[in-house]
């Protein structure tokens, strides 16, 4: 089935240390989105691409960066994670045309020790 | 920036009973989306509402939209432990895209 697919499923790294998560769809949507979600809470847009366009919200730190090699990957890369990273990171993608629904993937949760 | 108020926070339920949640947007909505959680996973989409006054049915689910566009809500009829979960509004103020969401209704249906 066509779906959305992040990897790891759980990630653990150490204070300071960099760490990537990915994401890869099936469904060969224009626009992908990352998602920070807190214990607890809804979950935050950290940025998002339009085919290759890359859009960063205003509020998401310079600690968090992303790729999209091609359509089907995308990458979030945190360059030196803190205690306050650890969250669920929610992979998301959505077709060009307006007033589509967005797919989700399974998440990543991550843990700084 | 939308903001999007959820109520309840949470909801003890006893199996069977009807429930409704309730999402509250400070400005107009462009599309307003339901989507459930379960804990420590992924977004699963219900339902889209686009139109004042729209309804839409799946199962035992229920979402309507009210004319103005400000305020939605999720009704489950004879709840099932299946139902538990945590739900999340989610709107979007242009024509893609871009959800925001609210903090989430987390509902636990007792057997």
């Amino acid at each position: 089935d066509a779906m959305v697919i992040q990897n790891p499923r759980y990630q653990v790294t150490q204070f300071g240390k960099p760490v990537t998560l990915s994401c890869s769809q099936t469904l060969n949507h224009n626009v992908m989105y990352w998602y920070q979600q807190k214990s607890s809470q809804a979950p935050k847009l950290l940025f998002h691409y339009y085919d290759k366009d890359f859009n960063n919200e205003a509020d998401t730190p310079d600690n968090f960066q992303s790729r999209r090699p091609n359509t089907s990957f995308c990458f979030l890369d945190i360059r030196s994670p803190g205690l306050g990273d650890a969250a669920m990171y929610l992979c998301a993608t959505s077709g060009r045309q307006g007033n589509e629904k967005l797919f989700f993937g399974s998440g990543t949760q991550l843990s700084v020790l | 920036s939308q903001e999007l108020e959820q109520s309840p926070q949470s909801l003890i339920v006893q199996e069977g009973k009807n429930l409704t949640i309730n999402c509250t947007s400070s400005k107009t909505l462009y599309g307003l989306y339901w989507y459930k959680q379960k804990y420590g996973e992924g977004l699963i989409f219900l339902m889209m509402l686009q139109k004042g006054g729209e309804e839409k049915s799946h199962e035992k689910i229920t979402a309507k939209l009210d004319e103005k566009k400000q305020q939605s809500s999720l009704h489950i009829t004879a709840s099932q432990p299946s139902h538990a979960g945590i739900y999340l509004c989610g709107a979007t103020g242009t024509s893609y895209g871009k959800l925001t969401f609210g903090q989430g209704t987390i509902l636990t249906v007792h057997p």
